[in-house]
């Protein structure tokens, strides 16, 4: 069984600041890794992906994430937060299977405030 | 290019009344869809996915169904619905046989009174 743990369920940090928002991942299978975001009342859009290609992987709006295997870990980093990163983020796993469906579990969220 | 469609946005039910809730994808053939409920401080809740008409698989007992009556429609049925029942619905899909990146709908904002 996959599982997700995203470490605070809100996180605040001053516009400018770097913003860390923490996951960890349970698999018994080399994992697929995402960070979604949702703003309020919207659907999520994927941020950044890990598929076994290199271990930071960059996504959009300049945040990007480190696989860390040993940790198990894929924590979410940008280095200067701005007032439009107000937003749900969302970590996710998937376990890699050779055909059909591939199961995605979801992290509870963690809320992130910018503080101008 | 690839859009998905979800409507209402918002509902609001008496209890007890019936529910449906529609999903649409254009520009892609034979996508996996999904249903997931997003509940205040629980995350996203997988309630159904199919990979083909006619095939759904639940991920949890519950008052809801789905259906998939043409290749790219998702249904979101209920025949009672509860209390329970209230939360953000979002429907979604994916490219089979890929890394299972997710493409989400608006979402429907259901209230049951």
């Amino acid at each position: 069984a996959q599982s997700v743990t995203q470490l605070g369920s809100h996180v605040s940090v001053s516009e400018g600041a770097l913003v860390l928002l923490r996951c960890n991942y349970s698999s018994s299978v080399p994992p697929y890794l995402f960070w979604y975001v949702q703003y309020p009342n919207q659907g999520l859009q994927l941020l950044l992906k890990y598929t076994s290609a290199a271990t930071l992987v960059k996504g959009i709006n300049g945040f990007e994430a480190e696989f860390k295997k040993s940790e198990t870990s894929f924590h979410l980093t940008k280095p200067s937060a701005h007032m439009s990163d107000a937003a749900e983020y969302f970590c996710a796993v998937s376990d890699r299977r050779s055909g059909g469906y591939q199961k995605v579990t979801f992290g509870t969220g963690t809320k992130l405030q910018v503080i101008p | 290019s690839q859009t998905i469609h979800q409507w209402p946005a918002t509902l609001v039910q008496p209890v007890g009344s019936p529910l449906s809730l529609e999903c649409t994808v254009e520009g892609t053939s034979n996508p996996n869809l999904y249903w997931y409920r997003q509940a205040a401080g629980r995350g996203l809740q997988l309630l159904f996915y199919s990979v083909g008409i006619g095939q759904i698989s639940s991920e949890v007992p519950q008052n809801l169904s789905a259906s998939r009556p043409q290749d790219r429609q998702f249904i979101l049925s209920s025949k009672k619905l509860l209390l329970s029942d209230s939360g953000f619905y979002l429907c979604a899909w994916s490219v089979p046989g890929g890394n299972e990146k997710l493409f989400f709908g608006s979402g429907t904002q259901l209230s049951v009174l």
